[in-house]
C-alpha cells in the first residue's frame, strides 16, 4: 500500500521557471491538500480539494495553482518560481468529513535560486 | 480563520522525565485536534488525536488533554526515551480537509 506518493523528492529551479509537483494517493481519499513547511512556521496550507473537480485556496495560495481531475491525483503548479518559494512541500490526503487523520507524502524539497 | 499557537518552540528533557507541549486555538468551531511527530527529513506522522467531545485520551506513554472552554490542548509524554526526540506539531480542524498547524516544538531527550 503506497499511501501518498510525491515526486520529485528534490528540485532546484531558477527564478522564473515553472514546474509541477506531483501527488498521488491510492487510499480513495476524497480530501487532498498541499502544505509548505518553513523553519519556525510550521505547516501552512496552500490549496486543498474536497473531491474531483473541486479546489479551494488555503492560507498561502499566491504563486501556486492546483487542479483535481481525478480522485487519485492532485498536482501543484508553480507558475513562475521565486526564491520565496524555497521550502519543503507536503501533500496530504484524508478520508473526508470531520475528525479524520491526514496522511502525508514524503515531501519535496524545493530550492529556487 | 483558525490560529493555532504552540509552546515551547524547543524543549530538552532528561531521559525518563516527562515532556509537555501546549497549544491554543482561536476558532470555537474546531472539533478535531491531532498531534504529529516529524523526525528529521521525514514526513509528519500522527501519534495521537482528540475530538471535541472528549477531554482526555491516552495511548501508552502519550496523552492529550483538551479544554474547550479555554481553547487549549496539550500533549504529555511520560518516561521519555531518546527515540522521542523529534519535532512535534499540534493542529486544529473543523472540516477534515483544512488543518491549521502550530509552529512546532523541537523535543530533545538527553540520555
Amino acid at each position: 500500500n503506497a499511501g501518498v506518493t510525491q515526486t520529485p523528492k528534490f528540485q532546484v529551479l531558477k527564478t522564473g521557471q515553472s514546474m509541477t509537483l506531483q501527488c498521488a494517493q491510492d487510499m480513495n481519499h476524497e480530501y487532498m491538500s498541499w502544505y509548505r513547511q518553513d523553519p519556525g512556521m510550521g505547516l501552512r496550507l496552500i490549496h486543498y480539494s474536497v473531491g474531483a473537480g473541486i479546489t479551494d485556496q488555503g492560507e498561502v495560495p499566491n504563486g501556486y495553482n492546483v487542479s483535481r481531475s481525478t480522485t487519485e491525483d492532485f498536482p501543484l503548479r508553480l507558475l513562475s518560481a521565486a526564491p520565496s518559494q524555497t521550502s519543503v512541500y507536503f501533500c496530504a490526503s484524508s478520508l473526508g468529513g470531520a475528525s479524520t487523520e491526514a496522511f502525508f507524502g514524503q515531501g519535496t524539497r524545493l530550492t529556487v535560486v | 480563520g483558525e490560529n493555532v499557537e504552540q509552546h515551547p518552540s524547543t524543549l530538552s528533557v532528561q531521559e525518563g522525565d516527562s515532556a509537555v507541549i501546549k497549544c491554543t486555538y482561536s476558532d470555537s468551531a474546531s472539533n478535531y485536534f491531532p498531534w504529529y511527530k516529524q523526525e528529521l527529513g521525514k514526513r509528519p506522522q500522527l501519534i495521537i488525536d482528540i475530538r471535541s467531545n472528549v477531554g482526555e485520551k491516552k495511548d501508552q506513554r502519550i496523552a492529550v488533554t483538551l479544554n474547550k472552554t479555554a481553547k487549549h490542548f496539550s500533549l504529555h509524554i511520560t518516561e521519555t526515551q531518546p527515540e522521542d526526540s523529534a519535532v512535534y506539531f499540534c493542529a486544529a480542524s473543523n472540516t477534515g480537509n483544512q488543518f491549521y498547524f502550530g509552529t512546532g516544538t523541537s523535543l530533545t531527550v538527553i540520555p
